[in-house]
């Protein structure tokens, strides 16, 4: 089982449209949890980190469940320029090092 | 420029050769890492710094693998006899203690 696992997708979703994203992990002493975004040939660039509470910022909403090891992320409003990959990051306490899940493709067309 | 950066941008070589990488971190960063990245895939951990200790190693990286962060500056990575499965995207990224990474925009390493 992977450490990290992710739905590849691709996603396809009209713009305006809500689209939700799950990650699971399996290592049940994890601490940090982020979700990056990662357009074509780019860098991975950090999109928000993920709190137990949830948390949001603008039309992105993060959320972790720790009971179910998963994490989530909701992105209401899709624009084309959201069109990405969507990677799942967890840092094991006190490790250091961070895990990558393979990330979802997202594709929202006009 | 504060961001995170890495030279060369582009690297072929031919089945064999050695090659080495430079990574410049954010500069109050203490932390610095190396990822590997290949079509379709996540980054995979290759090895961590804080400061110029090198803490931790993935046991992906053959002894083929180095890296150094001398005074816990710049990094470089090398790859010894390169083969054509090293061939991937190399990431380099900086963190404070905590914080997410701020990547640099890789080096993509061919290998024929």
């Amino acid at each position: 089982r992977k450490e990290v696992e992710q739905d590849p997708g691709p996603f396809n979703v009209p713009e305006g449209a809500t689209v939700a994203f799950n990650c699971t992990y399996s290592n049940s002493a994890s601490q940090s949890f982020f979700w990056y975004r990662q357009d074509c040939r780019k860098e991975p660039k950090l999109l928000m980190s993920v709190y137990s509470s949830g948390n949001e910022d603008g039309r992105f909403t993060a959320q972790l469940n720790r009971a179910s090891q998963y994490i989530s992320l909701l992105i209401r409003d899709s624009k084309l320029s959201d069109s990405a990959t969507y990677l799942c990051v967890v840092t094991p306490t006190g490790g250091f090092k961070t895990i990558f899940g393979a990330g979802t493709r997202l594709f929202v067309k006009a | 420029d504060t961001g995170v950066s890495q030279n060369p941008r582009h690297k072929i070589t031919k089945r064999g050769q050695n090659v080495t990488f430079r990574c410049d971190p954010i500069s109050e960063h203490n932390r610095l890492y190396w990822y590997r990245q290949t079509l379709g895939q996540g980054p995979e951990f290759l090895t961590y710094f804080q400061n110029e200790a090198q803490l931790e190693k993935s046991r992906l990286l053959s002894d083929r693998f180095s890296a150094e962060r001398p005074k816990g500056s710049f990094s470089t990575l090398e790859i010894q006899r390169t083969e054509q499965g090293d061939s991937a995207m190399y990431l380099c990224a900086s963190s404070l203690e905590g914080a997410g990474y701020t990547f640099g925009s890789g080096t993509r390493l061919t290998v024929v």
